[in-house]
């Protein structure tokens, strides 16, 4: 069973545009993590949210959390062709240890 | 450091076939897991490890069987290929503790016909 979802599924935007993408998970959690991955290879680490913050930036990218609708959205603005890859949120897997659920991904796709 | 390692990067196998899936770290992270990423899919906890001579099973584990010898290493073994384990595999390291940021290997593309 995956705990988080992401939504939308897929995104094309044109460059220089901002990316919305959202991620909702069903129970609670102590951290959420945002990734990227790119075709055909490993998961980049984003950023890590915990569950008593509420919003983080890593330069174009801005992650938010509210715990109280269960949802995560993060932003990338000015988006570049280079940005166009599979993002992942993924949340505390409770059963497994430290080890985390990821959802099914939003395929962002930046049209130059 | 050279962070995550895996061997090998593709493979193909026929159904029945065994093989181990190889995954090192040098950077003396405790938490070791596999995870199986399915076309259009997140990816899915198969096994993980605690610490050497410690693991335990992730969310699909049938059909896999791993070990941790030495801090090192955490190789994933399929006894018996199917076709429903083709897939892509992600091996993944960490230090304990809560928030740990888990580093992933490059993945394993592996068919089984």
């Amino acid at each position: 069973s995956q705990q988080g979802e992401e939504d939308p599924q897929a995104l094309s935007i044109q460059e220089g545009e901002n990316a919305t993408m959202n991620c909702s998970y069903k129970t609670s959690i102590n951290n959420l993590q945002w990734y990227r991955q790119n075709s055909g290879r490993g998961l980049v680490h984003l950023i890590l949210i915990r569950s008593n913050e509420r919003e983080k930036h890593s330069g174009r990218l801005r992650v938010t959390l509210d715990t109280s609708k269960k949802s995560s959205s993060l932003l990338i603005t000015a988006s570049r062709a280079a940005d166009t890859a599979s993002y992942f949120c993924a949340t505390d897997a409770r059963n497994y240890g430290q080890n985390f659920v990821f959802g099914p991904g939003t395929r962002l796709s930046v049209l130059p | 450091n050279a962070g995550v390692t895996q061997t090998p990067k593709f493979q193909v196998l026929k159904t029945g076939q065994s093989m181990t899936l190889q995954c090192a770290q040098d950077m003396n992270h405790e938490y070791m897991s596999w995870y199986r990423q399915d076309p259009g899919m997140g990816l899915r906890l198969i096994h993980y490890s605690v610490g050497a001579g410690i693991t335990d099973q992730g969310e699909v584990p049938n059909g896999y069987n791993v070990s941790r010898s030495t801090t090192e290493d955490f190789p994933l073994r399929l006894l018996s290929a199917a076709p429903s384990q083709t897939s892509v595999y992600f091996c993944a390291s960490s230090y304990a503790g809560t928030g740990a940021r888990p580093l992933f290997g490059p993945g394993t593309r592996l068919t089984v016909t």
